[in-house]
């Protein structure tokens, strides 16, 4: 099993700062990284995958970062809507594995 | 649009049995993979089961290798988790997802809102 490492596991940013939040690999897992989004009481939403895709309608204030074994998520300034808890996620090899998750919060 | 909606989730003994379901709708249902993801009551994501566009390929996370059972009916269009011998460790919401690839497995994209489970006696 490839362990997801998140860090840091909360990330205190004003409004309009830039966020950075990091994503380690156990092994490598190419370019098959993912991250989402989740707010409380919602489902996750895909904001990047294949390491640096953007999915559909993500705004490009969202960008990522990364082959192998270390990622980023970065948010180039943030919104009152951004602050969640973002998961990275492989889906290189069987089976499949989240990061244990980074909380934005409002500093 | 693309949407999922989990039903069956509930309050059960453990030991007992459930079967969920998820009925899709805005897409076409048999040429995409799906997945079950839960997610305990505060914690992070969990990956549960896969099941391929056609039923010839699935995966089980060894949590619950040999007492879940991945399934869907492309006919009805409807995608199944079968629980057996739960456990209190299994309380979650669990979400159903669409997989992104078009007959291959490839990343989750699209989730439900996910119905919850609660394992207790």
């Amino acid at each position: 099993e490839i362990v997801m490492t998140q860090s840091p596991a909360t990330l205190s940013v004003s409004p309009g700062e830039r966020a950075t939040l990091s994503c380690r690999a156990g092994q490598s897992v190419g370019n098959n990284l993912a991250w989402y989004q989740q707010k409380p009481g919602q489902a996750p939403r895909l904001l990047i995958y294949s390491a640096a895709t953007r999915a559909t309608g993500i705004p490009d204030r969202f960008s990522g970062r990364g082959s192998g074994t270390d990622f980023t998520l970065t948010i180039s300034s943030l919104q009152s809507e951004d602050f969640a808890v973002y998961y990275c996620h492989q889906f290189s090899s069987w089976p499949l594995t989240f990061g244990g998750g980074t909380r934005v919060a409002i500093k | 649009q693309v949407q999922l909606a989990e039903s069956g989730g509930g309050v059960v003994q453990p030991g007992r049995s459930l079967t969920l379901s998820c009925a899709p709708s805005g897409f076409t249902f048999d040429i995409y993979g799906v997945h079950w993801v839960r997610q305990a009551p505060g914690k992070g994501l969990e990956w549960v089961a896969t099941i391929s566009y056609d039923a010839t390929e699935t995966h089980y996370a060894d949590s619950v290798k040999g007492r879940f059972t991945i399934s869907r009916d492309n006919r009805d269009k409807v995608l199944f988790l079968h629980m057996n011998s739960l456990r209190g460790e299994d309380t979650a919401v669990y979400y159903c997802a669409r997989d992104r690839g078009v007959r291959q497995l490839w990343v989750i994209e699209f989730w439900g809102q996910g119905t919850s489970v609660t394992v207790s006696s």
